[in-house]
């Protein structure tokens, strides 16, 4: 079964200052990763995704991710935080096997952006 | 920019009653989902759709759950009979294609059952 954890419930950062939100997983064969917004009572937006090719990807909102195989990992990094960025952030993955595989979701973590 | 939406936002219903979450999923996608989120905890999937069948469900959605396509452009959850713990929100989500792509999610429906 596939499994993604997020150890920090919460992260603090001050504005201006880079941060990382971590992500581990776990699933049979190759991954495809995924990192989403949740900004309150509001739905989930994509914020980035590794499916193959480059380790570092880059999506929406100046934010980055490292993918890092052999620690299973797939870290959120943004340079410079803003103190819009403060919300939820759930990593996700989906297996390989099943053409309409589910994401499986962390726990989620909070960030905190403060001036 | 194509959007899932949802409707209703929130919806308050008495124990026992039966409920139907409504989504309009993206219009060219091909894969439907529905997740729910009990507040403040993680986001958990409930059923995935293609092909006008579920592909797969989790321990979740039990019998007391139904999903139905009843035209070409809505999807629906249907909740039998609800329960106190059904309390959630649900998420509505299609992709365009399978594995290797994003799921876009609706705004959810706040469910509250009394």
């Amino acid at each position: 079964a596939q499994s993604v954890a997020q150890p920090e419930d919460q992260v603090n950062v001050a504005e201006g200052n880079p941060l990382t939100v971590k992500c581990t997983y776990s699933v049979s064969g190759n991954p495809y990763l995924f990192w989403y917004v949740q900004y309150p009572n509001r739905g989930l937006q994509f914020l980035l995704k590794y499916i193959t090719g480059d380790n570092l990807v880059k999506g929406s909102y100046g934010f980055e991710a490292e993918f890092n195989k052999s620690q299973t990992s797939f870290h959120l990094k943004k340079p410079s935080a803003l103190v819009s960025d403060s919300a939820l952030y759930f990593c996700a993955v989906r297996g390989p096997t099943g053409t309409a595989s589910k994401l499986t979701f962390g726990t989620g973590t909070r960030l905190q952006v403060t001036l | 920019e194509p959007e899932v939406t949802q409707t209703p936002s929130h919806q308050v219903t008495q124990m026992g009653q039966e409920v139907i979450l409504r989504c309009v999923p993206i219009s060219n996608h091909l894969y439907f989902y529905w997740y729910r989120q009990i507040l403040g905890q993680k986001v958990e999937f409930l059923v995935s759709f293609y092909n006008n069948e579920i592909s797969e469900k989790s321990e979740i959605f039990d019998d007391q759950f139904s999903v139905e396509r009843p035209d070409g452009s809505n999807f629906t959850l249907k909740i039998r009979s609800t329960k106190l713990e059904d309390s959630a929100m649900y998420f509505c989500a299609s992709s365009p294609r399978g594995q290797g792509t994003e799921a876009f999610f609706g705004q959810g429906t706040r469910l509250t059952v009394v």
